[in-house]
């Protein structure tokens, strides 16, 4: 199975601030990653497909890079709104073991 | 627009059975493969279950193979989960979630709210 490792698992940042979270694959997956953001009492929804591919509706301050083992997502002007964990997750291999930990972003 | 909405969660003895709902609207249901992912309190996402568009393959995580069963039925549009000798680590918020192919890529849009699933004497 492939093993998703996110990092850090968690970060604090200021309204306006560029923030980065890294997911690293345990093997070449292409560009066969997603990402999803989980706000605090909510359903997961998807941000990014296909590694960089914004999904209809989610605002263009968010982006997704990377292919290979090591993938990025970035928000380029942190909003209140964003608040909320994200998550990786790997459509190469099998969907066992296919999400990352999650990473929490909170606001100072 | 495609919804999908849970149901049947609850508190069950360890032991146990349960069986989970998820209602589809908004989208051709046959056409798609569905997903169960479970939450357990203040962890993080895990994939549980897949079904392909006929009901005909499924697959599941070691965790729950052998006693969990996923199934479908195209004509209600309702994909099920039926849980089995429900353990306390089974307790979770369970989603369902479709599947969304594209050019060999794919991924989880949209999800239910989910139903909470709580195993305990």
């Amino acid at each position: 199975d492939i093993q998703m490792t996110q990092s850090p698992s968690s970060l604090s940042a200021s309204v306006g601030d560029r923030v980065t979270i890294t997911c690293r694959a345990s093997q070449r997956i292409s560009n066969y990653l997603n990402w999803y953001q989980q706000q605090p009492g909510k359903a997961p929804k998807l941000l990014i497909y296909a590694a960089s591919s914004l999904h209809s509706g989610v605002p263009s301050r968010f982006s997704g890079s990377g292919s290979g083992t090591d993938f990025t997502l970035t928000i380029s002007s942190l909003q209140p709104e964003d608040s909320a964990t994200y998550y990786c997750q790997q459509s190469h291999g099998t969907p066992q073991d296919s999400f990352g930990q999650g990473t929490k972003v909170e606001i100072k | 627009e495609a919804q999908l909405v849970e149901s049947g969660g609850g508190l069950v003895q360890p032991g146990g059975s349960l069986r989970l709902s998820c209602g589809a609207s908004g989208f051709t249901f046959t056409n798609y493969w569905m997903h169960w992912v479970r939450q357990a309190p203040g962890k993080g996402l895990v994939w549980v279950s897949r079904i392909n568009g006929d009901g005909s393959s499924t697959r599941y995580a070691d965790s729950v193979k052998g006693r969990f069963t996923i199934s479908r039925d195209n004509a209600k549009n309702t994909v099920y989960l039926q849980m089995n000798s429900l353990r306390a680590e089974d307790t979770a918020i369970y989603y369902c979630t479709r599947a969304e192919y594209q050019e060999l890529h794919d991924w989880f849009d949209p999800w239910g709210q989910g139903t909470l699933v709580t195993v305990s004497s």
